[in-house]
């Protein structure tokens, strides 16, 4: 079983240009959530998919979109990069909530994204 | 708006003994409750989590307590050891009634350092 993993590792982009972060979620997940951490802050919530739809979605700009694919693959744009979106973008996978409520998210490794 | 709070940014605890580390939440909707455990350069590793139902739940040297009425958790490391030196996060989410999906919202983490 291979676990949540995410491309690239580290990626420089300067203000205003676009982006496209990758992510491979653990097998047999069917949703994915995406979260950004700001240094020194917690992961915040952007947004997250279930079976290729989207639901849910944090308070980020539309700037930020997302995709998910048939194999449960995600992908995250941000567009008009500012200098305020440099921070870590976590990916996490995860069955659909249980009747119990249990809600386990798996994260990758993370993108750290810079912008000049 | 910080629904979840870690207001200890550091706790540094000698090897052998307990680390307590804190949590605070506001949303009395939240029902579920997760650590994580995060080292440099990595993401998140889910560590034990807590269904609203239960006030404790053990795993090995992790147990996590639950006090609804006071909208507190903790979690508890016995023995603490060198290895468990690295940034705690806790989490939190509600189960939304006719969803199967939940976003996480995390505190900003405490810095467990466990000296020799």
């Amino acid at each position: 079983e291979t676990g949540v993993t995410q491309s690239p590792t580290h990626l420089i982009k300067t203000r205003g240009q676009q982006v496209t972060l990758r992510c491979s979620s653990q097998s047999g997940h069917n949703t994915v959530s995406w979260y950004q951490q700001a240094l020194g802050q917690g992961p915040q919530f952007i947004f997250q998919y279930y079976r290729e739809e989207k639901n849910g979605r944090g308070n980020f700009p539309p700037r930020f979109s997302g995709l998910q694919f048939p194999n449960y693959s995600s992908e995250l744009n941000v567009n008009a990069l500012e200098l305020d979106d440099s921070a870590l973008y976590l990916c996490a996978s995860s069955l659909a909530l249980t009747p119990s409520g249990a809600n386990e998210q798996f994260f990758g490794p993370g993108t750290r994204l810079t912008v000049l | 708006d910080q629904q979840v709070k870690q207001n200890s940014p550091s706790l540094s605890v000698q090897e052998g003994r307990i680390s307590i580390l804190n949590c605070d939440y506001t949303n009395s909707m939240f029902d579920y409750f997760l650590w994580y455990k995060k080292y440099p350069a990595e993401g998140p590793t889910f560590l034990i989590s807590i269904s609203s139902i239960k006030d404790k739940n053990e795993d090995g040297r992790f147990t996590v307590f639950l006090n609804k009425s006071a909208k507190h958790l903790s979690l508890h490391i016995v023995p603490s050891q060198p290895g468990d030196s690295a940034v705690y996060f806790c989490a939190a989410s509600a189960a939304d009634r006719g969803s199967t999906l939940g976003r996480l919202y995390f505190g900003r983490g405490t810095q467990l350092t466990v000296w020799p």
